[in-house]
C-alpha cells in the first residue's frame, strides 16, 4: 500500500463547477497535512495546510478526517486558472520526511 | 514570486562532467531539501539538511553529492551521471519540526538533462 494515495485523474470539469480530491494516508502518526498545487514544469507550491478542524480559504475548503486517515480538497466556482495538478502532502510527526501522492490533474474547460 | 532561488534553471551535462545545482533561501529557515522529480511523477525526497547537517539521505547514489556551506545556502554536486538521472531538482526549505506544521517552500527548480 502506498504511503499516500490520490484519486488518479485527471479531471475534466467545466467552469463554474464544484470538484472534490480525496487522498488516504497510512502512517496514522502523521500530523501535518498540505494540498500543494503544480503547474505544468514548475514548482509545487503550497495551496493550504489542512487542519483538523477543517479549513477555507476563498473558494477552497481542506477536511481531514483523521479516524480515517482521509484528507479533501474542495474547490467551489471552478475557473480555467485551476487547472493544475494537485498533490496531497504528509509530513510524519517529529521528523522532516515530507510523502507527496501522486497527484491529482484538473483541467477546467471554457 | 519564490523566495528560494535555484541556480541554473536549465543544465545540460555529459556523463563525465562534473558540475553543480545552487540553491539559497533568505527566509531564516534551517531545514532545506533536495527533491528530484520525473515528468508526470510526484517530488521524491534525496536529502534533507537540518542546522547545515545533513539529516536524511534516501539512499541516493554516490554520483549526487549535497553540501551545505551555511544556513542559507545548499549545493548538490553531481558527477558521473547517467541519462536516467535527467530530470528537475528541486530545492526546498522549511522551518524545523516543532516551530511550524512545516510547510515546504521550493525553488523553481534545476532541470537537468544527462546526454
Amino acid at each position: 500500500r502506498k504511503e499516500v494515495e490520490q484519486d488518479p485523474g485527471p479531471f475534466n470539469v467545466p467552469e463554474g463547477a464544484t470538484v472534490a480530491f480525496n487522498c488516504t494516508y497510512s502512517n496514522s502518526a502523521s500530523q501535518s497535512f498540505f494540498w500543494y498545487r503544480q503547474d505544468c514544469r514548475k514548482e509545487p507550491k503550497l495551496l493550504m495546510s489542512v487542519y483538523s478542524s477543517g479549513n477555507e480559504d476563498g473558494r477552497f475548503t481542506a477536511q481531514l478526517n483523521r479516524a480515517s486517515q482521509y484528507i479533501s480538497l474542495l474547490i467551489r466556482d471552478s475557473k480555467l486558472s485551476d487547472s493544475a495538478t494537485y498533490l496531497c502532502v504528509v509530513k510524519e510527526d517529529g521528523g522532516f520526511k515530507t510523502i507527496f501522492g501522486a497527484g491529482t490533474r484538473l483541467f477546467v474547460k471554457a | 514570486d519564490t523566495e528560494v532561488t535555484q541556480t541554473p534553471k536549465h543544465l545540460v551535462m555529459g556523463m563525465t562532467n562534473k558540475k553543480s545545482l545552487k540553491c539559497e533561501q533568505h527566509m531564516g529557515h534551517r531545514a532545506m531539501y533536495w527533491y528530484k522529480q520525473k515528468a508526470k511523477k510526484p517530488p521524491e525526497l534525496m536529502f534533507v539538511y537540518s542546522y547545515e547537517k545533513l539529516s536524511i539521505n534516501e539512499s541516493v547514489p554516490s554520483r549526487f553529492s549535497p553540501e551545505c556551506p551555511n544556513s542559507s545556502l545548499l549545493n548538490l554536486h553531481l558527477h558521473a551521471l547517467q541519462p536516467e538521472d535527467s530530470a528537475l531538482y528541486l530545492c526546498a526549505s522549511s522551518q524545523l519540526p516543532g516551530q511550524s506544521a512545516g510547510e515546504l517552500f521550493f525553488g523553481e527548480g534545476s532541470r537537468l538533462t544527462v546526454l
